[in-house]
Formats: C-alpha cells, sequence, structure tokens
C-alpha cells in the first residue's frame, strides 16, 4: 500500500534560517505529491504541489521537487520566518490506487523563533 | 480561498448524548472526508463519500455515522458521545482531478466529552 514517511519534529529554528522537513513516500502507482499546512486553531491548507517526476512545487518563498529516483519530496525554504510556524504534512494522492484516498505523513511542527 | 465550513468550532458535551458535526462545501466537490487529528498532530480518516449516497468506512474503526444526501453536505453523528471520542474532527473535500486531486480542509470541530 501507499505510505509517507517525514522527519519527526518538533523542529526549532532562528528567523531567516534554511529550512529542511524531509519526505520519502511509498506507492505502488503513480503519485501526486503535496505539502500541507496547518496553523494553529486553522485546517490545513494546500502550500504546494506536483503531479509528475521531476516536477518543482513552490507558494511563499517554499519549494519542494517531485524526486522519482530517491522517492522523496523535501520541503525547502532559504529564510523562515516567525509567521512560518505551523505544522506541516506531507502527502500522496494516487488517482488510480487506493481509491484516489491522500495518504499523510504525521507532521511536523515547526517552530521559528525571532 | 476554500469554501468549506464546519460548525460548531467548539463543543463541550457530557457522555451519553448525540452529537451532530456539521460540513458543508460550495465548491460542488464529489469526494468528502472526516479525519480524526490526534494531539500529536496526525491524522486518521475514519469516514469518506465519493458522491450523494455513497459512504464508506475509513482506515480507523470510529463509531460515529455519517451521510451523504446532498453534495454539499457531509454530517458526522454520534449517537451516544464518550470521554474517547475527545478529539479534533476536520472535514475535507477533494476536487476529484486526475493529476493532483487536492484536499480542501474545513477549519475543525474540537470535540470534548466529559
Amino acid at each position: 500500500g501507499n505510505s509517507v514517511t517525514q522527519m519527526e519534529g518538533p523542529v526549532t529554528l532562528s528567523e531567516e534560517a534554511f529550512l529542511t522537513i524531509n519526505c520519502t513516500y511509498t506507492a505502488t502507482g503513480y503519485p501526486s505529491l503535496f505539502w500541507y499546512v496547518q496553523y494553529p486553531g486553522e485546517g490545513l491548507q494546500l502550500l504546494l504541489k506536483a503531479t509528475k517526476a521531476d516536477d518543482k512545487g513552490s507558494n511563499k518563498g517554499f519549494e519542494a521537487t517531485y524526486r522519482k529516483e530517491t522517492t522523496s519530496f523535501h520541503l525547502e525554504k532559504g529564510s523562515v520566518q516567525v509567521s512560518d510556524s505551523a505544522v506541516y504534512f506531507c502527502a500522496l494522492s494516487d488517482h488510480n490506487t487506493n481509491a484516489g484516498k491522500s495518504t499523510f505523513g504525521d507532521g511536523t511542527t515547526l517552530t521559528v523563533k525571532p | 480561498e476554500a469554501d468549506i465550513y464546519q460548525t460548531p468550532r467548539y463543543l463541550v458535551i457530557g457522555t451519553g448524548k448525540k452529537i451532530t458535526l456539521e460540513c458543508s462545501q460550495t465548491m460542488g466537490h464529489d469526494k468528502m472526508y472526516w479525519y480524526q487529528q490526534d494531539p500529536g498532530m496526525e491524522l486518521h480518516l475514519i469516514h469518506y463519500s465519493y458522491g450523494v449516497n455513497s459512504t464508506e468506512k475509513g482506515d480507523l474503526s470510529s463509531e460515529s455515522t455519517v451521510s451523504r444526501i446532498r453534495t454539499e453536505h457531509f454530517p458526522l453523528t454520534l449517537e451516544s458521545a464518550r470521554p474517547s471520542h475527545t478529539s479534533q474532527y476536520l472535514c475535507a473535500s477533494s476536487d476529484g482531478l486526475a493529476a493532483g486531486d487536492t484536499q480542501y480542509f474545513g477549519p475543525g470541530t474540537r470535540l470534548t466529552v466529559l
């Protein structure tokens, strides 16, 4: 079956530091890959996505590249801000298997200190 | 901005009460989902629906039930609430696109059963 493994948290960084949150996946088909973000007291919202190998998703300074050879989709940001403090979820969706349901990682909590 | 709504946002209720958590979306999505979120932030799929009159149990066993009589409405009911039902409940819908089935989440209902 499908699975997503992401870096355990919590992660604490100082403002303007470089961020990497690792995500690897296992899928039997050809999934689309996602990063969702959950701010305190809210539901999840899409941060970025990539639908095929070598695609790069980007949004709000965050980037992730779909690497089929390493089955990875690591999230990066060059300079984090306090407002980036949130929980980040890596996910995959395979339209052809698992009835199109999404599979989520366990979430990584990021805290950015001024 | 996604148009998916959950009410109530917070609910504190006594053991044995029947409760219904409401979820509505105005995007015309056929697919809808209910997740239970741990304090550790993991998401567990408890119910999903692929359209009107379609409901399925998710990966995590739940004593709750759902119905889908209208496309836009996907309520979750607990016939007799117990303290073990205390959790955050997130509703989501998805656009069902073959290339990247993005999920849109509501703000969540935080349920406390005393």
